[in-house]
Formats: C-alpha cells, structure tokens, sequence
C-alpha cells in the first residue's frame, strides 16, 4: 500500500531558530495535509494543499506542495518553545482515505 | 460544541472484553472517520462514513472491529473480545461534504490488560 516517510525523524532546535521538515512518498497525492499533535490531544490541521508547486502560508507557517506531487515540505520560521510536538504530513489520492507519515518530532530548547 | 469530542477519553479493558467508544462529529459535517494511532506512530485509517453510510471499512483489521453511525451524526467504535494488540489512541475526525480537511477529536486511549 501507499507509504509516506518523513524527516528527518526527531530535531533539536534552538528558540529562534528556522525548521525544515519533508514528507516523501512513492505514489502520486492529490492533497497534502499538515498536522502538528501535542501529548494527549489529537492532531491539529495547520496547513492544506491541493495543486502541485503551491505554497501556502499560516502565520510563521509555510507548505509546499511538490512538483512531482510525491512530496511536501513544511517550514516553520523563528522556532518558539510552544512549537513542540510531533509535526504529521497526510496524502490523499482522490478519496477520502488519508496516509499517514510518521512523524517530525520537534524539540525547541530555550 | 467547537470541536469533534471522544468518549471515554481512557479506557481499560481486560483481554476478552468488549469495548465501545464513541464520536459526537463537528455540527454540521457530513464525514466522519476513525483512526488507530500506536505508541510513536501516525494515525492510521480504519473506516469513513458519509452521513450514515459506511463507504469504506478497508482499514478495520479484523471482524471483531465494527463502527455504525445510525443517525448520520454520532459514531461508536465497537471492538469485541479485546486484544493486548488492540492497545492504542482511537481517533476520530469529521469534516464537510466534499473537503479534504479533516479536524481530529482528543482520542480515546484504549489499554487491554
């Protein structure tokens, strides 16, 4: 079946600092979303994308959505400690059935 | 509510029980879908209803595993004869006819002892 990877697994950041996360797959997605998911809560949607090449932005937030429609990338910029958690990419390919990646662990130190 | 909210939020069961968990969607959002999620993993898909109908039930891993939402707006999760496998965050997650964007309740933690 399909399959995402992320990475990189986990990071240690500094408070401040710019973050780069990607999500690979083998298979073609229509749709890409980002979810961040903190302890003992569900993921939270941050970002969507639809088209390949677009870039999206949500406050210090920003997606793309890669050409050949088998990636995506999440940057976060000027790192604060409540950006912590484990950051999620999800593929669709025109249903309703989501794959998930397994995840971006995000450390901030202060 | 604002939100998608799961019931209990945790659960134990002895192995061999019975389990029911249930999702109150977001008002108004037509989809509704339940995900397993294991201990440093990603959400994984187990069933999606549009309304009251179950269009997809590829995911549930087994028969002892059956979801219903008989009104088109609450759902329950129903596992039978539990498992130490079955261990792990139920979540569920509604949105609106036709979008993509799929907005997760807290989950439900189920630990089978």
């Amino acid at each position: 079946g399909q399959q995402l990877n992320q990475s990189p697994q986990s990071m240690f950041i500094q408070e401040g600092e710019d973050v780069s996360m990607n999500c690979t797959s083998s298979s073609i997605f229509n749709t890409w979303l980002w979810y961040k998911q903190e302890p003992g809560e569900g993921p939270v949607l941050l970002i969507a994308l639809y088209k390949a090449g677009e870039l999206t932005s949500n406050g210090r937030l920003t997606a793309q959505f890669g050409i050949t429609r088998k990636d995506s990338f999440l940057n976060i910029s000027a790192s604060i400690p409540s950006d912590v958690g484990i950051y999620f990419c999800a593929g669709d390919n025109y249903g309703q059935n989501f794959v998930f990646g397994p995840g971006t662990r995000l450390s901030v130190l202060p | 509510g604002a939100g998608v909210s799961q019931s209990p939020r945790y659960k134990v069961a002895k192995r061999g029980q019975d389990v029911a968990l249930r999702c109150d969607p977001i008002s108004g959002h037509v989809s509704l879908f339940w995900y397993q999620q294991a201990l440093g993993q990603g959400p994984e898909f187990l069933t999606y209803f549009q309304n009251e109908a179950q269009l997809d039930k590829s995911g549930l891993p087994s028969d002892r595993f059956f979801a219903e939402r008989p009104e088109g707006s609450v759902s329950t999760l129903k596992i039978q004869r539990t498992q130490q496998e079955d261990s792990a965050v139920y979540l569920c997650a509604s949105s609106l006819a036709y979008s993509q964007e799929q907005y997760f309740g807290p989950g439900t933690r189920l630990t089978v002892t």
